[in-house]
């Protein structure tokens, strides 16, 4: 079965700070993975998809990266702003694709001004 | 835009009522979730829907079920409310044509058992 792992489960950086986000799943039998963003008290929302065949994607100051073969994906967080406090999640859509993401816990990040 | 919208941002119950959570999308997509989060537990997936009239249990339907009468809509049913059914219950949708576009959610329902 399927299991997502993100660590640490929050962080703290100051402003202006670029940081990783960390995501390890432990089937590569994936059809794609995606990082959500969630601020306190709302639903999620999609910052990033990546396909299985796909290394990274990109999106303004945020990075994700995937490495299937090893079961790890990473977002790169680009000169950090208190904006960006909230909790990211990484999902994975597992073989054969239609079927339910699987969600990490997620990492509750916080940027100090 | 895309849209999931939720029919209630905060919803207060009494143990032992009945309780209709409701899920609107604007996209067209085929499939539906319903989801609980709960801090410690993260999200959870209580039923999905790949069609109207289809409902498959996800990894905690035990106290709940749904109804999926129109493509559009998505309801979550509470038969008999129960104080640990407290939770923020989140709604989702995606396109079962085109596995390449992301999962969209709404806003959220924080619901409160007394």
């Amino acid at each position: 079965k399927q299991e997502v792992t993100q660590i640490p489960a929050a962080l703290s950086v100051p402003e202006g700070e670029n940081l990783v986000l960390n995501c390890s799943f432990t089937d590569s039998a994936i059809y794609n993975l995606q990082w959500f963003r969630q601020d306190p008290g709302k639903g999620l929302t999609s910052l990033l998809l990546i396909q299985s065949s796909q290394r990274e994607q990109t999106s303004g100051r945020l990075n994700a990266s995937l490495d299937k073969s090893s079961g790890r994906s990473t977002l790169y967080i680009a000169a950090s702003q208190p904006g960006d406090s909230a909790t990211y999640l990484c999902a994975v859509r597992p073989f054969p694709g239609n079927t339910p993401l699987v969600f990490g816990k997620g990492t509750r990040l916080s940027v100090i001004a | 835009d895309v849209k999931v919208t939720q029919s209630s941002r905060y919803l207060v119950k009494r143990t032992g009522e009945k309780v209709f959570l409701e899920c609107v999308q604007d996209m067209d997509h085929e499939n539906m979730f319903w989801y609980r989060q709960d801090p410690g537990l993260g999200l959870r997936l209580i039923y999905f829907s790949y069609d109207v009239k289809m409902k498959e249990k996800g990894d905690i339907p035990e106290g709940y079920s749904v109804s999926r009468e129109k493509k559009e809509r998505f309801s979550l049913i509470l038969e008999s409310a129960s104080t640990n059914q407290t939770s923020m219950y989140l709604c989702a949708s995606s396109s079962q044509q085109d596995l390449y576009q992301p999962q969209h959610f709404g806003d959220g329902t924080r619901l409160s058992i007394l």
